[in-house]
C-alpha cells in the first residue's frame, strides 16, 4: 500500500536561517513525489515534483527537495526562510505503476520567526 | 484565467438534508479528484475520475456521491448518510499521471 510520513506536526525557524520539512514514502514501483503549500483557507499550491531524474530538485519561490531512493524520503529544503514561507506543507506520491490516485501526508506546519 | 472553481466557498447546512458541492475546471484535464481535509488528518481522498462517466471510489467514500458528465464539471454531493459530514472539501485535477494536481479555493461546510 501506498504512503507517506510527514514526521514532525510543526517546524520553526529563524528568518533567515535554513530549513527542512520532512518526508518519507512508501509505493510499490517508482514513485513520482510532490510537494504543495497551503495558506490559510486556501487550496494547495504547488512547490515541485520528483518524477526521473536528478535527485535534487528544485521548484517555486526557492524551495527544493532531495529524493533518495535508499530512505525512501523526500525532504523539502530552502537554503534561508522567509516570514512569508510560514504556512501548512503537504508531501504526496503516486506510484509510477498504480492508478491515478495519490497520497498526502498529514503536513506540516512551518513558523518562521522574525 | 484557466484554474479550477469551486462555489460556494462557505455553505451551511442542517443535518439530515443532501447538499451538491460543485467543481469546475477549464483546464482540460483527464483526471478530477475530490479531498477532505480535517484538522491534522492532512487530505482524505473521497473520489476519482479519470475520465468522463467513470469514475473510482477513494478512501472514504461512505456517504458521498460523485458524477463525471463532462470534462469539466466534478459535482460532490454529500448525503445525509455521512456521519461527520463538517469539513473542508477540495476539488482538484490534473492532465496526467505524472503530473502535479491543480487544486480549487475549496469549501467550507458547516452541518449542524
Amino acid at each position: 500500500a501506498q504512503s507517506v510520513a510527514q514526521p514532525e506536526d510543526q517546524v520553526n525557524v529563524a528568518e533567515g536561517n535554513p530549513l527542512t520539512v520532512k518526508c518519507t514514502y512508501s509505493v510499490s514501483g517508482n514513485p513520482y513525489l510532490f510537494w504543495y503549500v497551503q495558506y490559510p483557507n486556501r487550496g494547495l499550491q504547488f512547490l515541485l515534483k520528483y518524477i526521473t531524474g536528478d535527485n535534487l530538485v528544485k521548484g517555486s519561490y526557492g524551495f527544493e527537495a532531495e529524493f533518495n531512493k535508499s530512505q525512501t524520503s523526500f525532504h523539502l529544503k530552502k537554503p534561508s526562510a522567509l516570514v512569508s514561507d510560514s504556512a501548512l506543507y503537504f508531501c504526496a506520491v503516486t506510484s509510477a505503476s498504480g492508478t491515478y490516485k495519490y497520497i498526502f501526508g498529514t503536513g506540516t506546519r512551518l513558523k518562521v520567526l522574525a | 484565467d484557466g484554474g479550477i472553481t469551486q462555489s460556494p466557498k462557505y455553505l451551511f447546512r442542517k443535518e439530515g438534508q443532501n447538499v451538491t458541492l460543485s467543481c469546475e475546471q477549464n483546464l482540460n484535464h483527464d483526471a478530477m479528484y475530490w479531498y477532505r481535509q480535517d484538522p491534522g488528518q492532512g487530505l482524505r481522498l473521497i473520489y476519482y475520475s479519470q475520465i468522463v462517466n467513470d469514475f473510482q471510489k477513494g478512501d472514504i467514500a461512505e456517504g458521498y456521491s460523485v458524477s463525471r458528465e463532462k470534462k469539466e464539471s466534478f459535482p460532490l454531493t454529500v448525503t445525509s448518510a455521512q456521519k461527520n459530514p463538517t469539513a473542508f472539501y477540495l476539488c482538484a485535477s490534473t492532465s496526467g499521471h505524472k503530473r502535479e494536481q491543480y487544486f480549487g479555493p475549496g469549501t467550507r461546510l458547516t452541518v449542524t
